[in-house]
């Protein structure tokens, strides 16, 4: 368990809808990003977040948006859905990046969304 | 744009056989990390580089660092079936070495293991 949480786990939705994603991350950590994972793709990076601001955009699309809470939680709105966009989305945190050396990041268990 | 070649995308091996991936970075990295995805789960982190030519061991894991800091490899010495999974190696490129700390991922190497 890496302490991260993702909600919910699984999503199943048609085409032209909206969806939020919910993460959790470790406690004591700032950073919050998001991969998108296709059927035996790698790992996409679409944004990350750092104490509430953002701090390095992947190839996220227009449709979608993230934000992350004073709380430190983090969500990400995939909008007017498409079948493509059927893939797993993990997020992951870490606690800064300082110094020389890049944070570890910790990866939640993933929701995985069925666009119909 | 900056691109992390992994090689190969797939490799089928028999329980003890030896294994590696390996991975290019077509600018001089600042570090490197590696990661591991069972199936069906999320990337764990193995490890991360950081020198310039660093070698680091992980029981059967041996993990290398290109002098150059442009490549690394990830060796697995006689695999077993707890090896299967997907291996990731993921950069940071030295002119993101700031604040902007954008790891860039490779694709992914898959391992089978047949028993």
């Amino acid at each position: 368990d890496s302490g991260v949480t993702q909600t919910p786990k699984h999503l199943i939705t048609a085409t032209g809808q909206r969806v939020t994603l919910r993460c959790s991350p470790r406690s004591g950590d700032l950073s919050v990003y998001w991969y998108q994972q296709s059927l035996d793709q790698g790992l996409q990076f679409l944004i990350q977040y750092y104490n509430g601001e953002e701090r390095a955009k992947g190839n996220i699309l227009e449709r979608f948006s993230a934000q992350q809470f004073p709380d430190l939680h983090s969500e990400l709105n995939l909008s007017s859905l498409e079948l493509g966009d059927s893939a797993l989305y993990f997020c992951a945190s870490s606690v800064a990046s300082l110094g020389h050396s890049t944070d570890t990041q910790y990866f939640g268990p993933g929701t995985r969304l069925t666009v119909l | 744009g900056q691109q992390v070649m992994q090689i190969p995308q797939y490799q089928h091996v028999q329980e003890g056989e030896d294994f590696t991936t390996y991975c290019n970075s077509s600018t001089t990295l600042s570090n490197i990390q590696w990661y591991k995805q069972r199936p069906g789960g999320h990337p764990v982190f193995l490890i991360q580089l950081v020198k310039s030519g660093e070698v680091k061991k992980q029981k059967r894991l041996t993990f290398q660092f290109g002098e150059a800091k442009k490549n690394s490899s990830l060796h697995i010495t006689a695999t077993q079936t707890t090896d299967v999974g997907t291996y990731f190696c993921a950069g940071t490129s030295q002119i993101n070495a700031g604040n902007n700390r954008k790891l860039i991922w490779g694709l992914g190497t898959s391992l089978a293991v047949n028993p």
